[in-house]
């Protein structure tokens, strides 16, 4: 089972702050997606990282692929309560990690 | 993205009793479809694979007979939790593989809650 791990678990800023969410792993992946829950919600999907290196853009969100593919982070910049959410990321047979809760308050 | 259509959204049920949960790929075919269960404030738990036309393939620790799975079309797998329990109770969500798209992208239902009573 190749295990990803999220870190932080919990964040908690305040609107107009940045903030990163890391997903890392000992194994190397061949792409890693990453999602966005709402709670009772299924979680959404919001971009996928395939290239070593590679860096996705969508609006605020930045995404990056390690060079090695074994990590990706996503950086929220000028984070609105919009982005409150549970954001996940997900790689090989879809084995998800356990989570960032990011709470955006006004 | 592709829609997946999960139905119903909340279920109360009695103990003992046996729910199914519908999960549709709407406008496209999904060979593949997965069958998560999430905690309050937890990640996704993989519980099976359900593959058209054949057998599901389940994660260790996921009773077979507990959580039935059946994928009888392209478009349509349905997850049985049978003579359901207290400990049932939880959130239930699938998730299906566009052909189209890459091989680890899926998109997801909207989730079950399932209350056992």
């Amino acid at each position: 089972t190749q295990l990803l791990e999220q870190s932080p678990q919990f964040l908690s800023i305040q609107e107009g702050e940045n903030l990163t969410v890391y997903c890392n792993s000992s194994s190397v992946f061949s792409s890693l997606q990453w999602y966005r829950q709402e709670p009772g919600e299924g979680p959404v999907l919001l971009v996928t990282v395939v290239t070593g290196g590679e860096v996705k853009k969508l609006k605020r969100l930045t995404f990056q692929f390690g060079d090695a593919r074994k990590d990706s982070s996503l950086h929220i910049t000028a984070a609105q309560p919009g982005d409150t959410g549970l954001y996940l990321c997900a790689g090989g047979k879809l084995q998800f990690g356990a989570g960032t809760q990011v709470v955006v308050t006004p | 993205g592709a829609v997946v259509s999960q139905h119903p959204s909340r279920v109360i049920c009695k103990s003992g009793t046996s729910v199914k949960i519908e999960c549709r790929s709407l406008d496209f075919q999904a060979t593949t479809m997965f069958w998560y269960r999430q905690f309050p404030k937890k990640s996704l738990m993989l519980m099976a694979t359900s593959n058209e036309g054949s057998k599901a393939t389940y994660e260790q620790g996921v009773e077979k007979d507990k959580f039935l799975i059946n994928h009888a079309s392209l478009t349509l797998s349905t997850l049985t939790v049978t003579s359901a329990h207290p400990e049932d109770s939880s959130f239930y969500i699938c998730s299906a593989r566009d052909m189209g798209y890459r091989d680890t992208e899926a998109f997801f239902g909207q989730g079950t809650r399932l209350t056992v009573v």
